[in-house]
């Protein structure tokens, strides 16, 4: 069974950044791919960009929407299996809750999720 | 980018079929995926590749895509299939490749 573990709600002011984590259970990510999707207030669900470990386990790459370019970053810290999600410039537009979800290799459909992390962004 | 259109809400009785559509243009040429999100709970996979259960899904969830359109179909639907169900495909052609439907209550009367 996988498992994947995200950080604690965060408040922010605007203009500042959020770093949210995403901790797998066991060795994945040499074979699966982890994305962010995030979901504003009674809002539906958009994906944000991926991180893809491949190339061994020093080397990745990552791929973002055109909406966050510039503004989200995605990195990953192999000795802990954990995969990090910051976005910068925040806005009100950004108060979502932020999910990370798994691909298996040469799959599409997300089979595993985290449970969510609620970001809020206020003055 | 590609877009997947999905009616907002769709209701129906204890014990009858829901079925919940998926437009996109020549959406049969890819493989659509299905959640369902229930309230302050992460989305769960439903249906995968258009028509695949994971193991721990019941019976009465299955799915097709054909033409424009892909439907989930929820046999004897019971209360606690109340819920929002997204629809998911991926378009290799597209800058925005990972693509959601915009949901679809499901009200059980």
């Amino acid at each position: 069974q996988v498992h994947l573990v995200q950080s604690g709600a965060e408040v922010r002011k605007p203009g500042a950044s959020v770093k949210v984590s995403c901790k797998a259970s066991g060795n994945t990510f040499t074979t699966y791919y982890i994305h962010w999707v995030r979901q504003a207030p009674g809002q539906g669900l958009e994906w944000m960009g991926i991180i893809n470990p491949s190339g061994g386990s020093r080397t990745y790459s990552t791929t973002y929407a055109h909406k966050f370019q510039g503004r989200v970053t995605m990195t990953r810290d192999t000795s802990t299996n954990t995969v990090y999600m910051e976005l910068s410039s925040l806005t009100s537009d950004d108060t979502a809750v932020y999910y990370c979800a798994r691909v298996q290799e040469g799959g599409s459909d997300f089979d595993y999720w985290g449970q969510g992390t609620l970001v809020t962004v206020s003055s | 980018s590609y877009v997947l259109t999905q009616p907002p809400s769709v209701s129906v009785a204890p014990g009858k079929t829901a079925r919940i559509t998926c437009g996109g243009d020549k959406i049969e040429t890819k493989s659509v995926h299905w959640y369902q999100q229930k309230p302050g709970q992460a989305p769960v996979m439903v249906i995968y590749y258009d028509s695949d259960r994971p193991s721990e899904i019941p019976e009465r969830f299955s799915g097709s895509n054909s033409g424009n359109t892909a439907t989930l179909t929820i046999s004897r639907v019971e209360a606690g299939d109340e819920a929002d169900y997204y629809c998911q495909v991926w378009d290799s052609s597209s800058d925005h490749p990972w693509v959601f439907g915009g949901g679809t209550k499901l009200t059980v009367l």
